[in-house]
């Protein structure tokens, strides 16, 4: 079975402070692909990143910054010097065959001024 | 580029009423989702479409709930009759492939509250 698990249910920073959300996942299937999703309180989901299975290379963009290691099957998502505009609910997904994102629960993060 | 579009925004009926959703995708996306993402929980599949065919509905209660993308663009999602735990936010989303891997945009969603 497929699953993922964001064991954090809420953050709470000031602004200016570096954050990392938790990201762990279960798959059997040896080709996957893991995603980050940004819900800010309007509700569209918004693509942050995807990573395959294959590549193990951390990535940065801008202010963000994703850690991905197989052998403990995390996939973190680090913000540096958050800002307020941060603020909303991110989800991390898994997706193998057919293309269906199982979700995690996501995690709320709260920044303050 | 226009991004998915969403109707209604909001949503509010009596239980065993009936309620419909629509979706229009992004311009030349072939690969249609609608999910079901209930307070507080991630969003779970409910139906996933391949051009105007049925890729997935493995999660989708079948007894309430249809839906259909009938000219392959936009879709319809339809609850009836309604139960209280139907009450959710009711998520489309689009992608240009189906597979593994293809990256979905989504539209604002549905919110539904069923009384």
């Amino acid at each position: 079975a497929q699953k993922v698990t964001q064991a954090q249910t809420e953050i709470s920073v000031v602004e200016k402070e570096d954050v990392t959300l938790d990201c762990v996942y279960e798959t059997r299937d040896t080709t996957y692909y893991l995603f980050w999703y940004k819900q800010p309180p309007s509700g569209e989901l918004v693509f942050l990143i995807r990573r395959n299975s294959f590549d193990e290379q951390n990535e940065i963009s801008g202010r963000y910054s994703w850690n991905f290691q197989k052998s403990t099957s995390s996939f973190n998502f680090t913000i540096t010097a958050s800002q307020v505009v941060d603020s909303a609910v991110y989800f991390c997904a898994l997706s193998s065959q057919g293309g269906k994102l199982i979700f995690g629960q996501g995690t709320e993060l709260s920044v303050k001024p | 580029e226009a991004g998915v579009a969403q109707s209604p925004r909001y949503k509010i009926i009596e239980k065993r009423q009936s309620v419909a959703f629509w979706c229009n995708p992004i311009s030349g996306h072939a690969t249609l989702y609608w999910y079901q993402q209930i307070l507080g929980q991630g969003p779970k599949l409910l139906i996933q479409f391949q051009n105007n065919g049925v890729v997935d509905d493995s999660q989708l209660p079948k007894d309430r709930f249809s839906a259909e993308r009938l000219k392959g663009v936009d879709s319809t999602l339809k609850i009836q009759p309604a139960k209280l735990e139907d009450s959710a936010v009711y998520l489309c989303a689009s992608s240009l492939v189906t597979g593994a891997g293809s990256i979905q945009y989504f539209g604002a969603g549905t919110r539904l509250s069923v009384l």
